[in-house]
């Protein structure tokens, strides 16, 4: 099952933060977060293991809470470079090591 | 080499057309995917292959027929297309299948744009 990703598109001027969610119905091993610019393959961002985890990659950071089976993904003081669809990643524990990815989110930075 | 590359970029076939799409990578890892993308939606998985052998069939329509000569290539080969099968075709790989537990990320290739008339 899709995880949900919220919102759907967001719109920034640089150096503004924003906040990306990803919630599961299910119980999940792991959460993963890509990248996807526009004709262009998905790049991986991070991938968060444990519940409470969270991982940094430049300034994109990510949670995970386990109990609720979401994830957030932090983008901070954002660059041009962030803009890109971004797509949670979701491994449930029944679900035989399959990753599900949630609807997207688009991103677009502004100078 | 840190890529995953996918021939062709583009394909045009029509329903009666037999093609086959074609993805490489030369990491050394263990597991391939067969992922499916249309316009503004989230790759869709198709198929996974775990050393060489067919580990998950998303129940994908026979049309659709996977192979993995080697540890380095998996090929998709195309026969009897609908239009509506017309997407991104996107190839991943990892070191090895996903586990729950090993935090196994995927590379993904550039995709084939395939359009079916």
């Amino acid at each position: 099952q899709q995880p949900v990703q919220s919102p759907q598109a967001v719109i920034l001027r640089e150096g503004e933060d924003a906040v990306i969610n990803c919630s599961s119905s299910k119980a999940l091993y792991s959460v993963h977060w890509y990248r996807q610019k526009h004709g262009e393959a998905p790049v991986f961002l991070m991938i968060l293991l444990k519940g409470g985890e969270q991982k940094g990659h430049d300034k994109i950071s990510a949670s995970f809470n386990e109990k609720k089976q979401q994830s957030s993904l932090y983008l901070t003081a954002s660059q041009l470079s962030y803009s890109g669809t971004y797509f949670c990643g979701t491994e449930p524990r029944a679900a035989g090591n399959k990753l599900t990815f949630g609807g997207g989110t688009r991103v677009l930075v502004k100078p | 080499d840190t890529e995953v590359t996918q021939t062709p970029k583009h394909l045009v076939m029509g329903m009666t057309n037999k093609k086959s799409l074609k993805c490489e990578q030369h990491m050394g890892h263990r597991a391939m995917y067969w992922y499916k993308q249309k316009a503004k939606k989230p790759p869709e998985l198709m198929f996974v292959y775990s050393y060489e052998k067919l580990s998950i069939n998303e129940s994908v329509p026979s049309r659709f027929s996977p192979e993995c000569p080697n540890s380095s290539l998996l090929n998709l080969h195309l026969h009897a297309l609908q239009p509506e099968d017309s997407a991104l075709y996107l190839c991943a790989s990892s070191h090895h299948h996903l586990t729950g537990t090993a935090g196994e990320k995927l590379f993904f290739g550039s995709g084939t744009q395939l359009s079916v008339l």
